[in-house]
């Protein structure tokens, strides 16, 4: 099955610093590879999502990167704030079938 | 977008007891539904998929009598913890895809005591 690892654990920029977040996959028929952001005692929220067929995609301060070959993907938090400050949970899905998360970065933005 | 609405969203009950955990997409359709299991600074741990009128699949290790689920409609999968106990405390988090994606519902924070 798939794994996904996920790296660092733990992160801390200063304000308005960038942030990025790094996750690998395993299964190359992965094709689907979303961002959750989870606030404590909250379920996930995705934050941006990123299909097999492109490399790259941006939403104002967020952006995901992804290569296919080394089969990694990124995440990217420019100009951060405070309430960034959150879990972050990479995932990957091959084809139809279930999510797999990696294990999660705490991101601490100090004010 | 899409919501999924879960309740409740904290319970405590005392061992040896049930507790049933409701899920439900609000605007969408949902055939399949998938429940989670996250302890305290884990990731999340797929336990089953439940199927709109059909037999949930559960994932390797999880008890199917203990965590019974039922998806009677399109919107609605419950899952019960039965006969629960301390070690059954965790967060619980529901999700449906309505298109390509997920949505997950706000979770549930299990405490037996």
């Amino acid at each position: 099955g798939e794994n996904v690892e996920q790296h660092p654990s733990t992160l801390s920029v200063q304000e308005g610093d960038s942030a990025v977040i790094k996750c690998t996959y395993s299964d190359s028929a992965s094709n689907y590879f979303p961002w959750y952001k989870q606030e404590l005692g909250k379920g996930p929220q995705l934050i941006i999502d990123i299909r097999s067929n492109v490399g790259e995609k941006k939403d104002q301060r967020i952006a995901v990167t992804l290569n296919k070959t080394a089969k990694h993907f990124s995440l990217h938090i420019t100009e951060t704030q405070p309430e960034d400050s959150a879990v972050y949970f990479c995932a990957a899905r091959a084809g139809a079938n279930n999510l797999f998360f990696g294990t999660g970065t705490r991101l601490t933005v100090i004010p | 977008g899409a919501v999924v609405s879960q309740h409740p969203s904290r319970v405590i009950c005392k061992s040896g007891t049930s507790v049933k955990i409701e899920c439900r997409s609000l605007d969408f359709q949902a055939t399949t539904m998938f429940w989670y299991r996250q302890f305290p600074k884990q990731s999340l741990m797929l336990m089953a998929t439940s199927n709109e009128g059909s037999k949930a699949t559960y994932e390797q290790g999880v008890e199917k009598d203990k965590f019974l689920i039922n998806h009677a409609s399109l919107t609605l999968s419950t899952l019960t913890v039965t006969s629960a106990h301390p070690e059954d405390s965790s967060f619980y988090i529901c999700s449906a895809s309505p298109t390509d994606g997920y949505t997950f519902g706000s979770g549930t924070r299990l405490t037996v005591v």
